[in-house]
């Protein structure tokens, strides 16, 4: 069983569309988070739920927007997507906020064209 | 700015040879994550050495912690083509929700 899933895997689509990404985790973790890979392989974390709540809010441009209908879902919604969103996001877990290990998803990688 | 910076950001090896990446990272910190990202797929975690831990294995791994300079060596040891893959170190923030700052990664290449 897939500890950490995201869907979909890859996304094309123009600029200006407006497009979301999910996460499961069924780790029965309580924090989740959405981190996003540069074309250069860097990684730099962008929102971060706890128990529902959001603890992390980077800076990110309002257009991102996440949501978590409970502590296994972290959603990721994009409005007006731009030629720079392309990138993979990768969602990932872990059991509380903290430092714990966490554990990452597969990634989805996202083609503005 | 960027937490930690990892060295070499790349390296390629033979089959059985083993392989050296450092670390260093600019805040204290509780622990130090390495990671694994095969090409195209998701992160992988490998290991995590504690603040008060100087030296970790796992398998095959070798981690060293040095919190004086500041640093972190991952050794990979009688490195295999399967081997091939970017590798991240990354410190965990407590006071900021434990977000992972991540490095650079090294992209380690075993050429059978």
């Amino acid at each position: 069983d897939t500890a950490v899933s995201q869907t979909p895997k890859y996304l094309v689509t123009q600029m200006g569309n407006d497009k979301s990404i999910k996460c499961e985790q069924n780790l029965g973790h309580d924090t989740m988070y959405w981190y996003k890979q540069d074309s250069k392989k860097f990684l730099k974390i962008m929102f971060s739920y706890n128990n529902k709540e959001l603890i992390i809010n980077e800076t990110v441009p309002n257009r991102f927007s996440p949501k978590s209908p409970d502590k296994a879902h972290l959603n990721l919604h994009i409005n007006s997507l731009e030629l720079g969103d392309s990138a993979v996001y990768f969602c990932a877990s872990s059991q509380d906020r903290g430092v714990w290990t966490q554990y990452f998803g597969p990634g989805t990688r996202l083609l503005v064209l | 700015s960027q937490q930690g910076e990892e060295d070499p950001q790349a390296l390629s090896i033979q089959e059985g040879e083993n392989a050296t990446m450092n670390c260093s990272y600019k805040t204290s910190i509780n622990n130090l994550q390495w990671y694994r990202q095969n090409s195209g797929r998701g992160l992988v975690h490998l290991i995590l050495i504690r603040s008060n831990e100087r030296e970790k294995h796992s398998g095959r791994l070798r981690v060293t912690l040095d919190t004086s300079k500041k640093s972190s060596s991952l050794l990979i040891t009688a490195s295999r083509a399967a081997d091939t893959a970017s590798y991240f170190c990354a410190t965990p923030l407590y006071n900021q929700g434990g977000k992972l700052i991540f490095g650079q990664g090294t992209e380690l290449s075993v050429k059978p």
